[in-house]
């Protein structure tokens, strides 16, 4: 079944403690992309790859980082959590984006994560 | 930059009733609209796409670019179209996808 999966789903942690949020997908997607959803804020992207070792800046990237060393995966990393970073996180993947292309974003089920 | 509004937070209709979710943005070039959906603890996932001109679940929506809109219409509303809804606009390069503050439709029995 052609999808995105992260993990975990759901994570609580304290300030300060390093967390990686992983992203997978299957259908050989050469965009992903990272969002972070906040009530009355919408879905604001954080950081997107346009594929293997091209990486760059959403709206939101103070706080995050991420690498694409496979086209697969595009984790989240978060090397010193602030509670201004609770929020539900959202991977997301299509084919080479492009204008009048059937390139739809496929989103992941979310990751829920708050920093106490 | 490119803006997507969202001017409604929350929405809320009857049964049977016609619905239009509004959608207005601000960009330079030529934009590609999209709306999304999300229902209750489910992903999101693309409800239709305006290229495509097509009714999906009854929903439709007409790219107006002389009023920068893309409201989403349905002429009468059923309960199962309680979601959440998102505009979306991708630039001309074709990469980002800018989002709105997003739409909670309710519908009543």
């Amino acid at each position: 079944e052609a999808q995105v999966t992260q993990n975990p789903r759901y994570l609580i942690t304290v300030t300060g403690k390093k967390l990686t949020v992983t992203c997978s997908q299957n259908m050989n997607h050469e965009y992903m992309s990272w969002y972070r959803q906040d009530p009355g804020l919408g879905l604001r992207q954080i950081y997107y790859s346009m594929n293997v070792e091209a990486t760059d800046k959403g709206d939101v990237p103070e706080g995050y980082k991420v690498s694409r060393k496979e086209k697969r995966n595009f984790p989240l990393i978060l090397e010193s959590p602030s509670p201004n970073q609770t929020s539900l996180y959202f991977c997301a993947s299509s084919s080479y984006p492009g204008q009048g292309m059937n390139n739809e974003q496929f989103f992941g089920p979310g990751t829920r994560l708050t920093v106490l | 930059a490119q803006r997507v509004t969202q001017p409604e937070k929350l929405l809320s209709v009857f049964k049977g009733a016609p619905v239009e979710l509004k959608c207005n943005y601000s960009y330079s070039g030529s934009p590609e609209l999209f709306w999304y959906v999300q229902y209750s603890r489910q992903r999101l996932q693309l409800l239709l796409r305006h290229i495509s001109r097509e009714s999906i679940k009854g929903f439709t929506a007409d790219l107006n670019k002389g009023e920068t809109s893309f409201h989403l219409k349905k002429p009468f509303a059923q309960e199962e179209d309680s979601a959440m809804y998102y505009c979306a606009l991708r630039e001309t390069s074709g990469s980002r996808l800018t989002f709105g503050e997003g739409t909670q439709l309710t519908v009543n029995p």
